[in-house]
């Protein structure tokens, strides 16, 4: 079965800083990565997704991630955060059967 | 178009109690998951439902349960509850089986229980 690992619960930086939130996922299989955000009191949203192809993914909100296969690694970058993007952050790994969700960073934008 | 809506959206319920929590899909969507999401357990998975058949299950005691209805809408039971299953319950659908089949579950803003 696979994992997800998100190496960080907590990432404060100030607004218009970049910030990369961590993920590494381990699985025997190929998979499917995602990254999805919950803002307080709502459910999750899916911010982008890696199903094949090119490696570096955009999102919504002026994300990105890289997919780095040798280093099961699917990082989430953003190069200037704004106050809005304070929320959690999870990173996913599905094989197309069964999907496992990260414990989740806590990004926190200070003004 | 309508998204996921769950209700109740909060409930709080003493031990002991049974409680059932209700998904309704976006329109068209046939698959609806479930997660229990607690902040020191993070996101876990419960079970996802197909066409009325459950598809598959996360590693949850029996008093946990689920169905779902020829028009996709799906329940949730939880018996005999524990302090332990004070949570936030999300419920996901996506268009075909399987979890991410498509790249996306699309996320109602969940039911928070809470047990006394």
């Amino acid at each position: 079965a696979q994992s997800v690992t998100q190496l960080d619960s907590q990432v404060p930086v100030f607004e218009e800083a970049p910030v990369e939130l961590r993920c590494n996922y381990s699985s025997s299989v190929s998979v499917y990565l995602f990254w999805y955000v919950q803002y307080p009191n709502q459910g999750l949203q899916l911010l982008l997704k890696y199903l094949s192809g090119s490696t570096l993914v955009k999102g919504i909100n002026g994300f990105e991630a890289e997919f780095n296969k040798s280093q099961t690694s699917f990082h989430l970058r953003k190069p200037s955060v704004h106050i809005s993007d304070t929320a959690e952050y999870f990173c996913a790994v599905s094989n197309n059967n069964d999907m496992r969700f990260g414990a989740g960073t806590r990004l926190t934008v200070k003004p | 178009k309508a998204g996921v809506t769950q209700t109740p959206r909060y409930l709080i319920k003493t031990r002991g109690q049974q409680v059932t929590l209700s998904c309704s899909p976006i329109s068209g969507h046939r698959s609806v998951s479930w997660y229990q999401q607690t902040p020191g357990q993070g996101l876990q998975f419960l079970f996802e439902y197909f066409s009325e058949t459950q598809r598959n299950k996360g590693n949850f005691p029996g008093r946990f349960s689920g169905r779902q209805f020829s028009n996709s809408r799906s329940e949730m039971n939880v018996s005999t509850l524990e302090l332990g299953d004070s949570a936030l319950y999300l419920c996901a659908s996506s268009w075909g089986p399987g979890q991410g089949l498509t790249g996306e579950l699309f996320f109602g803003e969940g039911s928070r229980l809470t047990v006394l």
